[in-house]
């Protein structure tokens, strides 16, 4: 079965340093990749997705994630973090030709200290 | 920018009690789905509808479970029979094309039975 594993649970930085959110996910086939944000008090918002193509992909907000196949992973990264950064990540997969169901990780907390 | 809308925002209900959770998704999409978060798991699948009628379901989404699209635009989760475990965060999700595209969410609600 398709599992998503994010390897932190709750990460702490301060403002200007660099983040990086690690995404494993278990499945042999096609997959399609996607970083999800979810603010205090607001829904799931799409940073950024990977079909097909470069595996290093530019979202919103300055994000970027890299999938590397050998690996089985999409880690989120930004260069620098700001206060308003501070949310929920969640890494999510779904496989082409299936019905569209998101398998989710855990989810990271990022609380960015201004 | 079009929305996905849920109603109610909170819902608080008796254990064996049914509930009806409302959701209208974007207009012209094609995809419908609705997940569940239990506090401090993860995002889980419940169940996708495409062209009236479900297309896959969870291992959740039992018999006290059931979905329906009656007017074109709403789409509603019913459970039948609440149980103190139902208790979670219910998101709908809508995609306009292929089912593996991107899923925009709604900005869920917060069930409790009591």
């Amino acid at each position: 079965a398709q599992s998503v594993s994010q390897h932190n649970h709750h990460v702490i930085l301060s403002e200007a340093a660099s983040l990086e959110l690690g995404c494993n996910y278990s499945y042999g086939g096609t997959v399609n990749l996607f970083w999800y944000v979810q603010y205090p008090g607001q829904h799931l918002q799409l940073l950024l997705k990977y079909f097909s193509g470069d595996p290093l992909v530019k979202g919103i907000k300055g994000f970027e994630a890299e999938f590397i196949k050998s690996k089985f992973s999409f880690n989120l990264r930004k260069p620098s973090v700001q206060w308003s950064d501070t949310a929920e990540y969640f890494c999510a997969v779904t496989s082409s030709g299936n019905t569209g169901k998101l398998i989710f990780g855990q989810g990271t907390t990022l609380q960015v200290k201004p | 920018e079009p929305e996905v809308t849920q109603t109610p925002s909170h819902q608080v209900t008796q254990m064996g009690q049914e509930v009806i959770l409302r959701c209208v998704p974007i207009s012209n999409h094609l995809y419908f789905y609705w997940y569940r978060q239990i506090l401090g798991q993860k995002v889980e699948f419940l169940v996708s509808f495409y062209n009236n009628e479900i297309s896959e379901k969870s291992e959740i989404f039992d018999d006290q479970f059931s979905v329906e699209r009656p007017d074109g635009s709403n789409f509603t989760l019913k459970i039948r029979s609440t149980k103190l475990e139902d208790s979670a965060m219910y998101f709908c999700a809508s995609n306009p094309t292929t089912s593996t595209d991107t899923q925009y969410f709604g900005p869920g609600t917060r069930l409790t039975v009591l």
